[in-house]
């Protein structure tokens, strides 16, 4: 089944405790995205990929990092999160960037920063 | 003054009703939009997708962009339960790349029996 796997999809950690969120994806898509989706604000971009080892940031990357260091795989690095990182992550991506904006989601990750 | 705007609902409408939903945008330069449909607890998945102005209809979706407003519109006949969900537009520039959409906040529909 084509799908984008996110692990994990719940997670209550503290101030300063780096995490990692994983994504990947089996539909050998170049382009792949994370966005971060808070009540009033909707779905903002944090890092996006085009292909393996290239990567840019989005609307609002400040307190993330990512690294695309194969194809399947997009991770998505806190490394000392707070509390305004408390959001609604979903990994996304797309066969490649300059597809008409069909983006296939994962099915989110919760996260909370106490 | 944000880009996209959508109405955050919630809409609440009887099971069989012609369901209308609307985004405003601001940037003249958005040639490509979408629906996105998000159930609770799951991502936004693809429901329809326009190039410029005009009408498509995929059976009980249509949807319709009037660029001259800068309005665009998701419609639902026979609405069904199952239509109950969160509903994203999103739209992108000439390139129509997936790494430029924007989001509108999303409208909340249920669809009761």
């Amino acid at each position: 089944e084509a799908q984008v796997t996110q692990n994990p999809r719940y997670l209550i950690t503290v101030t300063g405790k780096k995490l990692t969120v994983t994504c990947s994806q089996n539909m050998n898509h170049e382009y792949m995205s994370w966005y971060r989706q808070d009540p009033g604000l909707g779905l903002r971009q944090i890092y996006y990929s085009m292909n393996v080892e290239v990567t840019d940031k989005g609307d609002v990357p400040e307190g993330y990092k990512v690294s695309r260091k194969e194809k399947r795989n997009f991770p998505l690095i806190l490394e000392s999160p707070s509390p305004n990182q408390t959001s609604l992550y979903f990994c996304a991506s797309s066969l490649y960037s300059g597809a008409t904006g069909e983006l296939f989601f994962g099915e989110g990750s919760r996260l909370t920063v106490l | 003054q944000k880009e996209v705007e959508q109405d955050p609902g919630p809409l609440s409408v009887p099971e069989g009703a012609i369901v209308s939903l609307n985004c405003t945008y601001s940037n003249s330069a958005f040639q490509y939009f979408m629906w996105y449909r998000q159930y609770s607890r799951k991502g936004p998945e693809l429901l329809m997708y326009t190039y410029s102005s005009g009408n498509k209809e995929d059976g009980r979706f249509t949807a319709q962009v009037d660029k001259s407003s800068k309005y665009i519109s998701l419609f639902i006949r026979d609405s069904q339960p199952s239509d109950s969900a969160t509903y994203l537009c999103a739209m992108s520039g000439n390139t129509g790349t997936a790494s430029k959409l924007t989001f509108g906040t999303g409208t909340r529909l249920q669809v009761t029996l």
